[in-house]
């Protein structure tokens, strides 16, 4: 079956921007998760969603991030007024229900903010 | 707040040779404990994972790790390594429930012919 989708896979936008990475889990995963990784360091926990709501927002770095998860499928993470410091690859996950399952990890989107 | 170690960022290892990959951890109950491997343009895949039971896990591609409490670690181990196992690998903990993990910041392992 089809796994975790991510788009676009790179994104180059300017300081100050606003930008919409989105994500598609696989189908009937109920929580999914969005990363940050910067260039040599491991993925950094963002947040968390089972269902529509937000479980969990403790990562997410500054109120210039947010995400939505309004129909408890597809996630949209959204970062205003871009700084080149937001720079990294952003990477989601879906897992099937609230327990400890495997973390199923899509391709990443690449940003790149100039 | 839990963290994840691994003390080697570059490994390098004779084609054929054995493996051991470094992780320790830090946590105050009993870990979730997982190994990714990330491959040059590729989504993050699961090795293997601990939650409970047996402290000797087996996972894809013959890798295997051991978990021990004693020691906060989990070790990742492969007999005998192959070309293309070259990659990053991560050890990640998690505190069970279906919270986010905590991800070491890697070690690449480089396969020498």
């Amino acid at each position: 079956g089809a796994g975790v989708s991510q788009t676009p896979s790179n994104k180059v936008t300017e300081k100050g921007k606003y930008v919409e990475l989105r994500c598609d889990p696989i189908s009937g995963h109920t929580a999914l998760y969005w990363y940050r990784q910067s260039l040599g360091q491991g993925p950094e926990f963002l947040i968390y969603f089972q269902g529509t709501g937000a479980a969990d927002d403790s990562g997410l770095p500054n109120d210039r991030f947010f995400a939505v998860r309004p129909e408890g499928s597809v996630s949209t993470l959204k970062i205003q007024r871009t700084e080149r410091g937001d720079s990294a690859v952003y990477l989601c996950a879906s897992s099937p229900n609230r327990n400890q399952e495997t973390q199923y990890f899509g391709p990443g989107t690449r940003l790149l903010v100039l | 707040a839990q963290s994840v170690t691994q003390p080697d960022i570059h490994i390098t290892v004779s084609e054929g040779a054995s493996l051991e990959l470094r992780c320790n951890y830090s946590y105050g109950a009993t870990p979730y404990l997982f190994w990714y491997v990330q491959s040059p343009g590729q989504g993050l895949q699961l090795l293997l994972k601990y939650f409970s039971g047996d402290t000797l896990v087996q996972g894809i591609k013959g890798f295997e790790a051991e978990f021990k409490r004693s020691q906060s670690s989990f070790n990742l181990r492969k007999p005998s390594v192959h070309w293309s196992d070259a990659a990053e690998y991560f050890c990640a903990v998690g505190r069970g429930g279906a919270d986010g993990l905590t991800f070491g910041k890697g070690t690449h392992l480089i396969i020498q012919p």
